[in-house]
Parts: structure tokens; sequence; C-alpha cells
């Protein structure tokens, strides 16, 4: 079946410290893929996202590329800040619709 | 626009009890979905609708959970009874079109107590 599988948190890191989140999915068809973030007491927010495969989807500093070969959404940033911190989820939607399968949410702990 | 609304924000309730959970989407979207949050299970879809109308409800736990949306601006997560297990974060949300890219917008959350 549709899955996502996202690396264990938490992660915790410096400010300018380069981050990466990874991110693989099985699926039967073609999914669009995407990274929601969640701060603290509040609900999702979609960060980004990209609909086939080599897209890039990209906002606020971060990144993640769309890879058919590798099944992987892996999450970027070059340098975060303690303003990142926040639980991120990796999502996809199985292929046909908006149905979203999410992984487990990865705990990101920046540190000044 | 206010984005989804959902209320309580918080609720404690005992065990047997009648819980329900309130939810407006964004004006205009005609997607709504239901989702519970926990620290065991994550994310999980309990049930989403499409103009009103019930699409799929493969993810509502068992028959204490009941789901309804009365019109395009306001819908209900009702669970009765209530047991020590639903303790959770119930988010809402809705989305414009039935697209596969289209943008969840998610609610606060209400976080539910069973003691």
């Amino acid at each position: 079946g549709n899955s996502v599988t996202q690396m264990e948190g938490p992660v915790t890191l410096s400010e300018e410290a380069f981050l990466t989140i990874n991110c693989t999915y099985t699926a039967t068809g073609y999914p669009s893929l995407f990274w929601y973030v969640q701060y603290p007491g509040e609900g999702l927010q979609l960060l980004l996202k990209a609909t086939k495969a080599d897209d890039k989807g990209s906002n606020k500093g971060f990144e993640a590329t769309y890879r058919k070969e590798t099944t992987s959404f892996h999450l970027e940033k070059g340098s975060v800040q303690v303003s990142d911190s926040a639980v991120y989820f990796c999502a996809q939607n199985g292929g046909a619709t908006n149905k979203l399968i999410f992984g487990t949410g990865t705990l990101l702990a920046v540190q000044p | 626009d206010a984005g989804v609304i959902q209320s309580p924000r918080h609720e404690v309730t005992e065990m047997g009890q009648e819980v329900t959970l309130r939810c407006k989407p964004i004006s205009g979207h005609d997607y709504l979905f239901w989702y519970r949050q926990t620290m065991m299970r994550g994310l999980e879809l309990l049930i989403y609708f499409n103009n009103n109308v019930p699409i799929d409800d493969s993810g509502m736990p068992e028959d204490r959970f009941s789901a309804k949306m009365p019109n395009a601006s306001f819908s209900t997560l009702k669970i009765q009874p209530s047991e020590p297990r639903d303790s959770a974060v119930y988010f809402c949300a809705s989305s414009f079109h039935s697209t596969s890219t289209d943008t969840q917008y998610f609610g606060p959350g209400t976080r539910l107590t069973v003691l």
C-alpha cells in the first residue's frame, strides 16, 4: 500500500547549521509529495510541494526535490534559524486523490 | 479570511460522556477533512467530505465516532460514548477543488482529554 517513512527525531542543530530530513515513500501510482510544518500549539501548514518527478519545491529557504528513482523527497535548508524549530511532516496523496498520507513527523530543535 | 476555525480548543471530559467537536472550513472550500493526531499513531485521516457529502469514512475507528456536515460552513465530529483512548488532538482541514495537488489548510486543532 501507499506509505511515507521519515527519519525519526528529534533533530537538534545549532543556528546556521545545514538541515536534512529524510523522507521516502511507497506508492502504486504517481503521487504528489508535500512537506507540512507544525509549530507548537498550532495546526499544520503547507511548507512546500512537488507534483511530478524532478520537480523542486521551495519556500522560506527550504527545498525538496521529487526523486522518482529513489522514491524520496528529502527536506533541506542551508542555514536553520531558531524560528525553524517545529515538527515537520512528509506526506503524499497516493497518486489520485487529495487524501493525504503522513509520515510520523520529525521534531527539529534549533539552538542559538 | 480567518482560516479554518475549530472549537473548542481544549476539551476535558469523563469516560462515557458525549463529546462534540466543531469545525468551520474556509469559505468557498468544498472539501473538508477530519484528522486525529496521537503520539502512538501519528496523524490519521478519519473522514472527509466533498460538497457536504461523506466520501470516505474508512478511517473512523468505530461506531462510537460519527461526523456530519449539514452545510458548507459547518461540520461536527461526535464521540459517544467517549473513552480514555480517544484522547488526542483532532484537526479539521479544508481544501478547494479535487485535484491531487491542492493544499489542505488546517485548523488549530482540538485537544481532547478523556479521563
